[in-house]
C-alpha cells in the first residue's frame, strides 16, 4: 500500500540552527502539506503547495520556514533558525484532491 | 515535572462496548467532514468522512453520525477492540481546491481495556 514517508524519524537541533524535514509523498498525489502537532495539542495545518508553489499558508508558517520540493520525489521543510517553541511533530501529507494521506512524522526537539 | 498543554477529553471503554465520541464544529456553512485516528507516535489516520447532504454514514464497525440542526457529529465504534485505542479527531477541510488543509478538533483519547 502506497504511503507518505518521512525522516529523520526524530531530530534533534540546538536552538538557532537549520533544520531539513524530508517527505516523500505518494507518488501520483498533486497537493502537498506540512502539519505541526505540539505535545498533548491538536494537529496544526502549516502549509500546502501544489503545482511547485506555496498555495495556502498558515500565520505559524513565518519567514523562518520554507518549503521546496526539489526532485519529483521529495518535498522538505525548512527552520532557518529553530526556536524551543518549534519542537513539536511535524507531519507531511499529500493527496490527490480530497483525502489526506499523512506520513508518521518527524518528532523535532529544539534544546 | 508538571505537564503544560490542553487536556484532551477522554472515554475508557471495555472491549466489546460501543464507544462514541463527539465533535462539534461553529460554522454552519461547512460541508464535509472527516474523522482522522492517531495511534501514539503515528500520524493520523483516515477513518470516515460524510457531507452534509447526509445525516449518517456506516464503515466497517464504525458510524458517523450528523446534526446540522446543533453543528455536532459524532462517531460510533461497535464492538470497541484494544487496537481502537488512539485520539480521535474530527477535522474540516477548507474544501475547494483546499481539501488537504485541515482543521483539527481538540481530540478525544480512546482507551479500550481488555
Amino acid at each position: 500500500e502506497p504511503e507518505v514517508t518521512q525522516t529523520p524519524s526524530h531530530q534533534v537541533t540546538q536552538m538557532g540552527q537549520e533544520v531539513i524535514l524530508r517527505c516523500v509523498p505518494i507518488s501520483n498525489h498533486l497537493y502537498f502539506y506540512w502539519y505541526r502537532q505540539i505535545l498533548g495539542q491538536k494537529v496544526e495545518f502549516l502549509v500546502s503547495f501544489y503545482n511547485n508553489e506555496i498555495s495556502e499558508k498558515s500565520e505559524i508558517f513565518d519567514d523562518q520556514f520554507s518549503v521546496e520540493r526539489p526532485d519529483g520525489s521529495n518535498f522538505t521543510l525548512k527552520i532557518r533558525s529553530t526556536k524551543l517553541e518549534d519542537s513539536a511533530m511535524y507531519f507531511c501529507a499529500s493527496s490527490v484532491i480530497s483525502e489526506a494521506f499523512f506520513g508518521q512524522g518527524t518528532r523535532l526537539t529544539v534544546v | 515535572g508538571e505537564s503544560v498543554g490542553l487536556h484532551l477529553p477522554t472515554l475508557s471503554v471495555q472491549e466489546g462496548d460501543n464507544s462514541i465520541i463527539n465533535c462539534a464544529y461553529s460554522n454552519s456553512a461547512s460541508d464535509y467532514f472527516i474523522w482522522y485516528k492517531q495511534e501514539s507516535g503515528k500520524g493520523p489516520q483516515f477513518i470516515i468522512d460524510i457531507r452534509s447532504n447526509m445525516d449518517k454514514r456506516q464503515g466497517q464497525r464504525v458510524t458517523v453520525l450528523l446534526n446540522k440542526t446543533v453543528k455536532h457529529l459524532s462517531l460510533q465504534i461497535a464492538a470497541t477492540q484494544p487496537g481502537d485505542s488512539a485520539v480521535y479527531f474530527c477535522a474540516e477541510p477548507a474544501g475547494g481546491t483546499s481539501y488537504g488543509k485541515l482543521t483539527f478538533g481538540q481530540g478525544t483519547i480512546l482507551t479500550v481495556h481488555p
